[in-house]
């Protein structure tokens, strides 16, 4: 069985200052993926970024990025000059098979971090 | 607008009617999931379809759940015998069939049976 844990329910950052959402998770597969998804209040969820575990180096998508230690089962999301769009619900989650022919797997995802933006 | 669309929106129903609800995926996709999200949670997987084919119905949560996909376009959530257990946000995602496709959602169905 796979899990996903998100330690912090809530966080609150300045707006422009730089904030770090934790993730940790658990699996026995070799191969897997890892991903941060973004839940604005009543709207859709939107992915934001995204890590291979096989790819040593860390993702970075504008101004978010990750700091991916495999052997710690860490995956924490990292966002730069925090904007006050970039309130919402964050979710860590991880999927162990993505290739067609069966196995296929939905996210296994963490309970969320609610992250607050101060203007 | 070319996302993935759930209709509808809102549901209330009273316990122990039955509910359908409709995921219509992006077009291109060939994959398709459906999640449960409760209040205070993340997302559950609950099935998933390549096209057509049923791959993975286990994590249904129970028999009184039943999904189907018949032309391998739109697809369908049936929830039979409702409880107050089951109100939660019902989400459908799709993505391409390819290695580490990712799974773009929907707006979802929020049930609310009383």
């Amino acid at each position: 069985a796979q899990t996903v844990t998100q330690s912090q329910p809530e966080m609150s950052v300045q707006e422009a200052e730089t904030v770090t959402l934790s993730c940790t998770y658990d699996t026995s597969e070799s191969d897997y993926y890892l991903f941060w998804y973004k839940q604005p209040p009543s709207r859709q969820m939107i992915l934001v970024i995204r890590q291979e575990a096989y790819k040593q180096q860390n993702a970075t998508e504008n101004r978010f990025s990750v700091n991916f230690q495999k052997a710690a089962k860490s995956f924490s999301l990292k966002i730069s000059d925090s904007q006050l769009g970039d309130a919402a619900m964050y979710f860590c989650a991880l999927t162990s098979t993505m290739y067609s022919g069966g196995g296929a797997d939905g996210l296994t995802f963490g309970k969320g971090t609610h992250l607050i933006i101060q203007p | 607008d070319t996302g993935v669309s759930q209709n509808p929106r809102h549901k209330i129903t009273k316990r122990g009617q039955n509910v359908t609800f409709r995921c219509d995926p992006i077009s291109e996709h060939n994959r398709l999931y459906w999640y449960r999200q409760t209040l205070g949670q993340g997302p559950e997987f609950l099935t998933y379809f390549q096209n057509e084919a049923q791959l993975e119905k286990s994590r249904l949560l129970s028999d009184r759940f039943s999904a189907e996909r018949p032309k391998g376009s739109f697809s369908t959530l049936e929830i039979q015998r409702t409880e107050q257990g089951d109100s939660a946000m019902y989400l459908c995602a799709s993505s391409l069939d390819l290695l580490a496709s990712t799974q773009y959602f929907g707006p979802g169905t929020r049930l609310t049976v009383l």
